[in-house]
C-alpha cells in the first residue's frame, strides 16, 4: 500500500532552535498534506493542511508564523518550528491523501516525528 | 462545539473477549467516520470506516456501527487478541476537502 515518510523520526535541540520536520510520500503523489500535533495521552490535533503551490491552512489557535509549513513538490512537505520551546515538544504526526482518489479512505499517515526541546 | 469524544478513556478485557470501544459525536453534518489503531511511538493505522448513510459495516474481526439518531459511534473487536493492544481513535471526516478531526482515544489493554 501508499507509504508516508518523515524525517527525522526524533530530534532533540535546544530552547530557540528552529526545527525542520519533512514528510514524503513515497509511492503517490498527494496536492493535499495534514499536519497533526500528538501530546502525551491526548489526541491527534490538528495544525494545518498543507496544499502543493499554495498557502498552507492552519487551524485556529496554530501560528503560522511558528509553524512554517512548505509543500514544494507533490510529494514532499515540510513543518518548521521556529524558535522552538520546550511546551512545543510533541509527537508531530503528518498525513497525505493520493491524487486522484475518490474515496474517503485512502489517507495515509507517517510514522511521526518527536520532537524534544531542551 | 464541534468535537468527536469518547465514553470510556481506558478499556481492559481479557484474551478471547470482545472488546466494544465507543464515541460519540456532535456534528450531524459529519458525514464519513474512521476507526484508527495507534501503537505507541507510531502514526495512527486505519482500521475501518464507515458512511453517514450506513449504520454498520463488518470487516475481518471488527465492526462499526453508526447510530445517527443519538450520534454514536462504536468499534466492535471480536476474539481480542494481545496484538490488539493500542489506543483507537474514532474520527470525522468532512465534506469539502480530506481533512480529518480526532477524537479523544481509548486505551485497549488485553489481559493473557
Amino acid at each position: 500500500g501508499a507509504v508516508v515518510s518523515q524525517h527525522p523520526s526524533w530530534v532533540i535541540c535546544k530552547s530557540g532552535t528552529s526545527v525542520k520536520i519533512e514528510c514524503r510520500s513515497l509511492d503517490f503523489q498527494a496536492t493535499t498534506m495534514f499536519w497533526y500535533r500528538q501530546f502525551p495521552k491526548q489526541s491527534l490535533m490538528l495544525m494545518a493542511t498543507s496544499n502543493e503551490g499554495s498557502k498552507a491552512t492552519y487551524e485556529q489557535g496554530v501560528e503560522k508564523d511558528k509553524f512554517l509549513i512548505n509543500h514544494a513538490s507533490l510529494t514532499l512537505s515540510t513543518l518548521t518550528v521556529t524558535s522552538a520551546h520546550p511546551e512545543d515538544s510533541s509527537f508531530y504526526i503528518c498525513s497525505a491523501n493520493p491524487d486522484g482518489s475518490g474515496t474517503y479512505n485512502e489517507q495515509f499517515f507517517g510514522p511521526g516525528t518527536r520532537l524534544t526541546v531542551l | 462545539g464541534e468535537s468527536v469524544g469518547l465514553h470510556l478513556p481506558t478499556l481492559s478485557v481479557q484474551e478471547g473477549d470482545n472488546s466494544i470501544i465507543n464515541c460519540a459525536y456532535s456534528n450531524s453534518a459529519s458525514d464519513y467516520f474512521i476507526w484508527y489503531k495507534q501503537e505507541s511511538g507510531k502514526g495512527p493505522q486505519f482500521i475501518i470506516d464507515i458512511r453517514s448513510n450506513m449504520d454498520k459495516r463488518q470487516g475481518q474481526r471488527v465492526t462499526v456501527l453508526l447510530n445517527k439518531t443519538v450520534k454514536h459511534l462504536s468499534l466492535q473487536i471480536a476474539a481480542t487478541q494481545p496484538g490488539d493492544s493500542a489506543v483507537y481513535f474514532c474520527a470525522e471526516m468532512r465534506t469539502g476537502g480530506f481533512k480529518t478531526i480526532f477524537g479523544a482515544g481509548t486505551r485497549l489493554f488485553v489481559k493473557a
